[in-house]
């Protein structure tokens, strides 16, 4: 099946440096990939998201781009501030049998952003 | 905020205990995903509704199930509790189109605590 690997957290980082999450995934077919974010004490928010091949993703200054020939998917950002400490998951799409999809995600970054 | 809603947000429980948890589905999304977060499973998919049927089944107990009412919400049924069922359980909707492209939405969780 489908499947999703993170790069070992925690991140840790000074305000304005420099963000790479590493993720590559094996899949069947052409998945949609996703970067979804967890904030302390709260739920998944959907934070990027590419459906092809050479789509970027971005949002709040960070970006994703698919990348199907090495199986990538790295979230950037280019100065990354304290608020955005957090959990980080990359997710694919896999079909399930009623030709929806289910997510499955890989094992999340944590990011520690300090002053 | 996605517009999927969750109750409660925290439950504590004893071990054997009966519990329900309530998703309400963004407006227009016909489709509602039920996800577990655990410590060592990491974030798995465990069953999809889509207008009031079931459609798919993942890592699910049979000790748990489901259901997604007329009014689209949903409701998830974990029973005889153990220990190892403490978990944060997401629900996620989506529009529900067919193909890798849908965008699944998610609540804040429900944090499960079984003594």
């Amino acid at each position: 099946g489908n499947s999703v690997t993170q790069m070992e957290g925690p991140v840790t980082l000074s305000e304005e440096a420099f963000l790479t999450i590493n993720c590559t995934y094996t899949a069947t077919g052409y998945p949609s990939l996703f970067w979804y974010v967890q904030y302390p004490g709260e739920g998944l928010q959907l934070l990027l998201k590419a459906t092809k091949a050479d789509d970027k993703g971005s949002n709040k200054g960070f970006e994703a781009t698919y990348r199907k020939e090495t199986t990538s998917f790295h979230l950037e950002k280019g100065s990354v501030q304290v608020s955005d400490s957090a959990v980080y998951f990359c997710a694919l799409s896999d079909p399930l049998n009623t030709g929806f999809q289910k997510l499955v995600f890989g094992t999340g970054t944590r990011l520690l952003v300090s002053p | 905020d996605s517009g999927v809603t969750q109750t409660p947000k925290h439950l504590i429980t004893a071990t054997g205990q009966r519990v329900t948890l309530r998703c309400s589905p963004r407006s227009g999304d016909l489709s509602v995903y039920w996800y577990q977060q655990s410590l060592d499973q990491g974030l798995q998919f465990l069953i999809q509704y889509y207008n009031g049927e079931e459609r798919a089944k993942g890592n699910i107990l049979e000790r748990f199930s489901a259901q997604q009412f007329p009014d689209l919400h949903s409701e998830l049924n974990l029973s005889s509790l153990e220990l190892g069922d403490s978990a944060l359980y997401f629900c996620a909707s989506s529009v529900a189109l067919a193909g890798p492209t849908d965008t699944q939405y998610f609540g804040p969780g429900t944090r499960l605590t079984v003594l």
